[in-house]
């Protein structure tokens, strides 16, 4: 397997732009993780999914960050409008089961102007 | 609220040195514990998952113990290697959530 597959890997843009990050996860996992890193705050988990619905949103910031994962292979995290501080690095990871063994893309780095 | 502090932040050892990573934890009533490792600038890697009912998990050079009633876990490195440099990351496992500690930077000297 290719392992859980992150695209773009670099983000660029502007502020009031919107972003949307892309994730598949490895075949077969059934439980899908968004994690944000930043270095004020470590690795912070957003939202995770099992069976494609959204199990808990606690970690999302705010209503500007969305997240969906319309079928078993795939996931979009999307902030609508973007601002600087959500410039870090986007993580997204998958498991067999929910307190299973995580693995994790290899990132989207976002910065936004 | 689970919180995970990890120490030291940074070590720096010559080559050839045995070390020991540390994570401790303020609730025990976790799932399991698991080892990453981060080289900069990139994703993580998975080193060792240690079941809440194990007491430790060897992969290699790697041996990562549990103590959940004392609510700490250890990474031991065994016969460090400059390509051992990297940050470490300890996780726990409650539900379906991972908290992370902050990591420590690990420098593998020639």
């Amino acid at each position: 397997d290719a392992g859980v597959i992150q695209s773009p890997r670099h983000e660029v843009t502007e502020m009031g732009q919107e972003v949307t990050l892309r994730c598949k996860p490895i075949s077969g996992h059934d439980y899908l993780f968004w994690y944000r890193q930043t270095m004020m705050r470590g690795l912070e988990l957003l939202i995770y999914f099992n069976n494609n619905v959204p199990i808990d949103d606690s970690g999302m910031p705010e209503d500007r960050f969305s997240a969906k994962m319309p079928n078993a292979s795939f996931s979009t995290l999307k902030i609508q409008p973007s601002e600087p501080r959500d410039s870090a690095v986007y993580f997204c990871a998958s498991s067999s089961a929910g307190y299973n063994e995580q693995f994790f893309g290899p990132g989207t780095r976002l910065t936004v102007l | 609220k689970q919180e995970v502090t990890q120490i030291p932040a940074a070590l720096s050892v010559p080559e050839g040195e045995n070390l020991v990573l540390n994570c401790s934890f303020t609730d025990s009533a976790i799932y399991n514990l698991q080892w990453f490792r981060q080289d900069p600038g990139k994703g993580l890697t998975s080193l060792l998952l240690i079941q809440s009912s194990q007491r430790e998990q060897t992969s290699g050079r790697l041996n990562a113990s549990l103590d959940k009633s004392s609510g700490r876990s250890t990474l031991y490195i065994a016969a460090s290697q400059p390509g051992d440099s990297a940050t470490y990351l300890c996780a726990v496992v409650h539900g379906s959530r991972l908290t992370f500690g902050e990591g420590t930077q690990l420098t593998v000297n020639p």
